[in-house]
């Protein structure tokens, strides 16, 4: 089992419509990205949040520490958004700080239809 | 634009052939650390180097080695290289290693074993 898991995999969605991507962790964390990827390759941080709920624009990222697990939200959605989404958790190392490397889960491959 | 410069964008070599990734950080970064992602993995944490100093070691192949220079500037040495090792070869730099930074990643190279 993967320590970072995301659901769903794939996700085709009309304009407008409201989204949903959730990422559930088993190991203790620090933090949590939400990255983007693009067709081309290129990853953007979207999000990092290590309680409660953070928004910027159409995006947000809520994330409960005790049931491990965030979600993604985009709402009034885009084509534009079509991409790659992908949650990573920065492991909390046994001395309580992190090392700063990132586990990532599998990615969820977002198709927006005009 | 995320600040982190990773060159080259392509490279397409053989097996048995050793080649070296360059990314340089984002002012300001001192830490650096390089992900591969392949088709059938996903995204991989390799290595993670603060201001000079090894910090973090994932799940890299004895074949690579990296080095973080005075100027921060970072190198991953792929050596013997086999097919397996295709994939897109991520940099991402954030400013300390042990805090919650957020990371930022450059473009990526794309490394095409024929």
């Amino acid at each position: 089992k993967n320590e970072v898991e995301q659901s769903p995999q794939n996700l085709t969605a009309q304009e407008g419509e409201f989204i949903t991507i959730n990422c559930s962790y088993s190991v203790g964390i620090s933090a949590l990205h939400w990255l983007q990827q693009h067709p081309g390759g290129g990853i953007v941080s979207l999000f990092m949040l290590s309680s409660g709920k953070k928004k910027h624009g159409r995006l947000i990222a809520t994330i409960n520490i005790q049931e491990k697990h965030s979600s993604l939200h985009i709402t009034a959605s885009h084509p534009r958004d079509s991409a790659v989404y992908i949650c990573a958790a920065l492991l909390r190392m046994n001395y309580g700080g992190s090392q700063g490397n990132l586990i990532f889960g599998k990615g969820t491959k977002l198709s927006v239809k005009p | 634009d995320s600040g982190v410069t990773q060159t080259p964008k392509h490279l397409i070599t053989a097996t048995g052939q050793r080649v070296t990734l360059r990314c340089s950080p984002r002012s300001g970064d001192l830490s650096v650390y390089w992900y591969q992602q392949s088709l059938d993995q996903g995204l991989q944490f390799l290595i993670q180097y603060y201001n000079g100093e090894e910090r973090a070691k994932g799940n890299i192949l004895e074949r690579f080695s990296a080095q973080q220079f005075p100027d921060l500037h970072s190198e991953l040495n792929l050596s013997s290289l086999e097919l397996g090792d295709s994939a897109l070869y991520f940099c991402a730099s954030s400013k300390s290693g042990v805090s919650y930074q957020p990371q930022h990643f450059g473009d990526g190279t794309r490394l095409s074993i024929l």
